[in-house]
């Protein structure tokens, strides 16, 4: 079975630190897909990386990085020096390749919060 | 391109009342869906579609019916609204069923059934 877990529900910080939101992964697939999405208070929701499994390359986009275990099936999202609009909710998602409808299994979210 | 739209923004229904939430894309994609949203639960899928006159069940498909007569529009209809579904639900779309690709999400129905 497809399970993504977030167990951390909720982080809050005082700008400037570095903050990591945990995700780790369930999949019997050899090939399969990890996507991080951000939910601002305004509600929308927006792709932030995608990650297939046969590249474990870290990844790091300005202040954002991201780092993929499969030894551990973890696909953690890190933050540098956080900022106040950083403060969202923040999803990691599974995507098996060959599951039926492509369909994407989504963690319970993270709600981190950025304090001035 | 206006990408993923939805209306309504904010639906308040009777418990047993019927309505259609409303999804259009305008990218030509083959692969639309729709999500609830419910607090500590993420992103459910409740239908979706991998083109026009197909469609089939995901997660929670109890209590609403979808269908797919273009590419362009994918409505979900509440049969008979009950207090469950009070959530906020999301259309996606993506270029294809291919899992690699990200899904482009509209901006939400916020439903509160009383």
């Amino acid at each position: 079975a497809q399970k993504v877990t977030q167990a951390q529900t909720e982080i809050s910080v005082v700008e400037k630190e570095d903050v990591t939101l945990d995700c780790v992964y369930e999949t019997r697939d050899t090939t399969y897909y990890l996507f991080w999405y951000k939910q601002p208070p305004s509600g929308e929701l927006v792709f932030l990386i995608r990650r297939n499994s046969f590249d474990e390359q870290n990844e790091i986009s300005g202040r954002y990085s991201w780092n993929f275990q499969k030894s551990t099936s973890s696909f953690n999202f890190t933050i540098t020096a956080s900022q106040v609009v950083d403060s969202a909710v923040y999803f990691c998602a599974l995507s098996e390749a060959y599951n039926q409808g492509g369909k994407l299994i989504f963690g319970q979210g993270t709600e981190l919060s950025v304090k001035p | 391109n206006a990408g993923v739209t939805q209306t309504p923004k904010f639906q308040v229904l009777k418990t047993g009342q019927s309505m259609t939430l409303q999804c259009a894309q305008d990218m030509n994609h083959e692969y639309m869906s729709w999500y609830r949203q419910d607090p500590g639960m993420g992103l459910r899928l409740i239908h979706y579609s991998v083109g026009a006159g197909i469609t089939d069940q995901g997660e929670v498909p109890n209590g609403y019916n979808v269908s797919r007569s273009t590419t362009e529009d994918f409505p979900l209809r509440l049969l008979s609204a009950a207090p469950s579904q009070t959530s906020v639900y999301f259309c996606a779309s993506r270029p294809d069923r291919t899992s690699w690709y990200e899904q482009y999400f509209g901006p939400g129905t916020r439903l509160t059934v009383t």
